[in-house]
């Protein structure tokens, strides 16, 4: 099975507020990425968080992780009707670099 | 930077045909490419592991003698879905990491559509 699991599988909120994306996983990893696609294109890497790490900012975008409870969130704040997308973490673990996805959440932002 | 394509972006085939992908990178070399098969609406799965100059690794379940992967250069990966049958229609994505770049960091193509009719 897949390693990773996302909730909410579908979100709609509204332009200007909040969207919140919850991972979880089962195995330890090295690091933990979380990648945006729009529909029908390919994936854009938004951040890494590295599983020493507990927190990371990238602009509007805010990644927890815990590795006791084996979950990360992504934060988008202030949403805008271009992050209508899909949004997947991908989990890395030993040396190896391939990445295991998660089921994803579609996210839709409404003006 | 670190751009990867595909080619073509979208295919349609006859059952029984075999299809060539072709996933590049255009500004960096590219020790080891990565495919990944999507269904509509669903997750990635990855299908195997291309390193340059060797045999690929194949993930449980994906039969390699159908889904051939060729890594002849450092900036080129093909993979051949031979005698495709319509159960194969899906989104192909390929990505690659940067040789000499943190091996964690994959840079993904815009993916190639394949139908079969």
């Amino acid at each position: 099975s897949q390693q990773g699991e996302e909730d909410p599988q579908a979100l709609s909120i509204q332009e200007g507020e909040n969207a919140t994306m919850n991972c979880s996983y089962k195995t330890s990893i090295n690091n933990l990425q979380w990648y945006r696609q729009n529909s029908g294109r390919g994936l854009v890497h938004l951040i890494l968080i590295r599983s020493n790490e507990r927190e990371k900012h990238s602009g509007r975008l805010r990644v927890t992780l815990d590795t006791s409870k084996k979950s990360s969130s992504l934060l988008i704040t202030a949403s805008r009707a271009a992050d209508t997308a899909s949004y997947f973490c991908a989990t890395s673990t030993g040396t190896a670099s391939k990445l295991t996805f998660g089921t994803g959440t579609r996210l839709q932002v409404t003006l | 930077g670190a751009v990867v394509s595909q080619h073509p972006s979208r295919v349609i085939c006859k059952s029984g045909t075999s299809v060539k992908i072709e996933c590049r990178s255009l500004d960096f070399q590219a020790t080891t490419m990565f495919w990944y098969r999507q269904f509509p609406k669903q997750s990635l799965m990855l299908m195997a592991t291309s390193n340059e100059g060797s045999k690929a690794t194949y993930e449980q379940g994906v039969e390699k003698d159908k889904f051939l992967i060729n890594h002849a250069s450092l900036t080129l990966s093909t993979l051949t879905v031979t005698s495709a049958h319509p159960e194969d229609s899906s989104f192909y994505i390929c990505s690659a990491s940067l040789a000499g770049g943190p091996q964690e960091t994959q840079y993904f193509g815009p993916g190639t559509r394949l139908l079969v009719l």
